[in-house]
C-alpha cells in the first residue's frame, strides 16, 4: 500500500498569511493527488485533482504543486473561513489512501 | 446540482450487518464511478470501496474486504454498500462520495453514522 505522510500535523497561522502544507507518497503517483478540506462535522470538500487543478468552485487562493512523491498544498492569504483540516490523497493505485490530515488554527 | 444522501446507518451489535444507501440525483449516475469512504470518531479519513460504472468491478480496503459488499443499481440511481460481520473499529461516519475518471473524487455526501456496540 502507499503511505502518504502530511506535514505538519497542525499549525497555527493568522489572518493573510501564506501556508504550505506537504504530502509525501511513499512510491510514485505520478499526478493522480487530490487535497480535501473539512471543517468540523462537516463532510469533506473536494479542492484539487491532478495534484494541481482546482475543482469547480474552489477560490484561486488555494494552489497545489507537485509529482511524483512531494506535493504541496498552498493558501495564499488564510481567511478565517479557510479554519480547518486539510487531507491529501493518491488515487494512482488501490486502495487509495490519505494523509493523515493538517489541521489549520487561525 | 450534485446531491448524494447517504441514509441507514444505525446502532448495531458488534457481529450484526447493515446495509447502507447513498441516493444521487444531479448527474448521470449510470457514468459515474462512485465510492465509499468512513471517519472514525475523531480520526482521520479512510478509503473503504470503490465501484465502476460499466464493468461494475469493484475494489476494497484490507479491512472490509470478505464483509462489505459494495453495489449500486443504476436504474434508481442508488449506491450501496452491505457490511456483515461488523466490529467496533467499523464505527465510523461513512460518506459516499462520486468519482470523475482521472480526477478522483469531486462531491461527497453528508455522511451517516454507524455505531457497532453491545
Amino acid at each position: 500500500d502507499i503511505q502518504m505522510t502530511q506535514s505538519p500535523s497542525s499549525l497555527s497561522a493568522s489572518v493573510g498569511d501564506r501556508v504550505t502544507i506537504t504530502c509525501r507518497a511513499s512510491q510514485g503517483i505520478s499526478n493522480y493527488l487530490a487535497w480535501f478540506q473539512q471543517k468540523p462535522g462537516k463532510a469533506p470538500k473536494s479542492l484539487i485533482y491532478a495534484a494541481s487543478s482546482l475543482q469547480s468552485g474552489v477560490p484561486s487562493k488555494f494552489s497545489g504543486s507537485g509529482s511524483g512523491t512531494d506535493f504541496t498544498l498552498t493558501i495564499s492569504s488564510l481567511q478565517p473561513e479557510d479554519f480547518a483540516t486539510y487531507y491529501c490523497q493518491q488515487y494512482n493505485s488501490y486502495p487509495w489512501t490519505f494523509g493523515q490530515g493538517t489541521e489549520v488554527e487561525i | 446540482e450534485v446531491q448524494l444522501l447517504e441514509s441507514g446507518g444505525d446502532l448495531v451489535q458488534p457481529g450484526g450487518s447493515l446495509r447502507l444507501s447513498c441516493a444521487a440525483s444531479g448527474f448521470t449516475f449510470s457514468d459515474y464511478a462512485m465510492t465509499w469512504v468512513r471517519q472514525a470518531p475523531g480520526k482521520g479519513l479512510e478509503w473503504v470501496s470503490v465501484i465502476y460504472s460499466g464493468d461494475q468491478r469493484t475494489f476494497y480496503a484490507d479491512s472490509v474486504r470478505g464483509r462489505f459488499t459494495i453495489s449500486r443499481d443504476n436504474s434508481k440511481n442508488t449506491l450501496y454498500l452491505q457490511m456483515n460481520s461488523l466490529r467496533v473499529e467499523d464505527t465510523a461516519v461513512y460518506y459516499c462520495a462520486k468519482i470523475v475518471r482521472l480526477s478522483g473524487i469531486d462531491y461527497w455526501g453528508q455522511g451517516t453514522l454507524v455505531t457497532v456496540s453491545s
